[in-house]
C-alpha cells in the first residue's frame, strides 16, 4: 500500500510571506497530482507532475516532482489571503490498485492579511 | 458543462440507521468513485465504478456499499450506523486515470 506522508500538517503564515509543503513516500510513482480544498467543496486539481525532476508554474505557486519520482514540493511565493485552504497531494495505484487514487492527508494552510 | 452533484448536502441520522448518499458525474464520464474525508484519517478511498462495475474497493466494512447505474449515476450505501461514520463523504468522476472532479460532498452526522 503506496503512503504519501505530508508536511507540515499546518501551517499559519502572513500574507506576502513565502512557503513550501512536501509530500513524500517511499513508493515510486507515474505521477502525483496536487489538489487544493476550500471549506464547504471538494477538492480541484492544481496540478499534475509526470516526469522526474519536472517542475511546473501556475502564477505563484511552482511544484516540483522528484528525480527519483518518489516526493513532491509545493512552493507559494507572496501567499495571499485567497491561498488558504487544504493542500492534498495524491497518486494512482498500479497494478491490483488501478482506478485507486490515495491522498496524503494535506496541510491546512491559513493566509492571514 | 454542470459539475459533479451529491444529495442531500447534509443528513443526521443516529446509530443503527442505515443511509444512501446520491452521485451524478459530469456528463460522459463514465468512471464514479466514492470518497470518505475525516479529520484524523483524511481523504480515504472507498471504492471506484465504472459502467456499473466496481474496479476497486478501498479498506472499509461490508457495511459499505455501492452501485452504479447504466446513466453512470452512483449511490453508496452505508448500514448499521456507527458513530465513526460521521465524516465528509465525497463523490468524484473522471475519465481514465486522470484529472478527478468532485462534488461538494455529504456530511453526514451520526449521532
Amino acid at each position: 500500500t503506496q503512503l504519501l506522508e505530508q508536511s507540515p500538517q499546518f501551517l499559519s503564515i502572513q500574507e506576502g510571506e513565502n512557503l513550501t509543503v512536501y509530500c513524500n513516500s517511499s513508493s515510486v510513482f507515474s505521477s502525483l497530482q496536487w489538489y487544493r480544498q476550500e471549506p464547504g467543496e471538494g477538492p480541484v486539481l492544481l496540478v499534475t507532475v509526470v516526469t522526474g525532476g519536472e517542475v511546473k508554474k501556475l502564477k505563484r505557486l511552482t511544484f516540483q516532482f522528484g528525480d527519483a519520482r518518489k516526493d513532491s514540493s509545493l512552493h507559494i511565493t507572496a501567499a495571499q489571503t485567497g491561498d488558504t485552504g487544504l493542500y492534498l497531494c495524491a497518486a494512482w495505484g498500479s497494478g491490483g490498485s488501478n482506478y485507486k487514487l490515495t491522498f496524503g492527508k494535506g496541510t491546512l494552510l491559513t493566509v492571514n492579511p | 458543462k454542470a459539475g459533479v452533484t451529491q444529495t442531500p448536502r447534509y443528513l443526521i441520522k443516529t446509530r443503527g440507521q442505515q443511509v444512501t448518499l446520491s452521485c451524478s458525474p459530469i456528463s460522459g464520464h463514465r468512471s464514479v468513485s466514492w470518497y470518505q474525508q475525516t479529520p484524523g484519517q483524511g481523504l480515504q478511498f472507498l471504492f471506484e465504478y465504472f459502467s456499473e462495475t466496481q474496479r476497486n474497493k478501498g479498506n472499509f466494512p461490508g457495511r459499505f456499499s455501492g452501485r452504479q447505474f447504466s446513466n453512470s449515476r452512483s449511490e453508496m450505501n452505508v448500514s448499521t450506523l456507527e458513530l465513526g461514520d460521521s465524516a465528509l463523504y465525497l463523490c468524484a468522476s473522471g475519465q481514465q486515470n486522470n484529472e478527478q472532479f468532485f462534488g461538494p460532498g455529504t456530511r453526514l452526522t451520526v449521532l
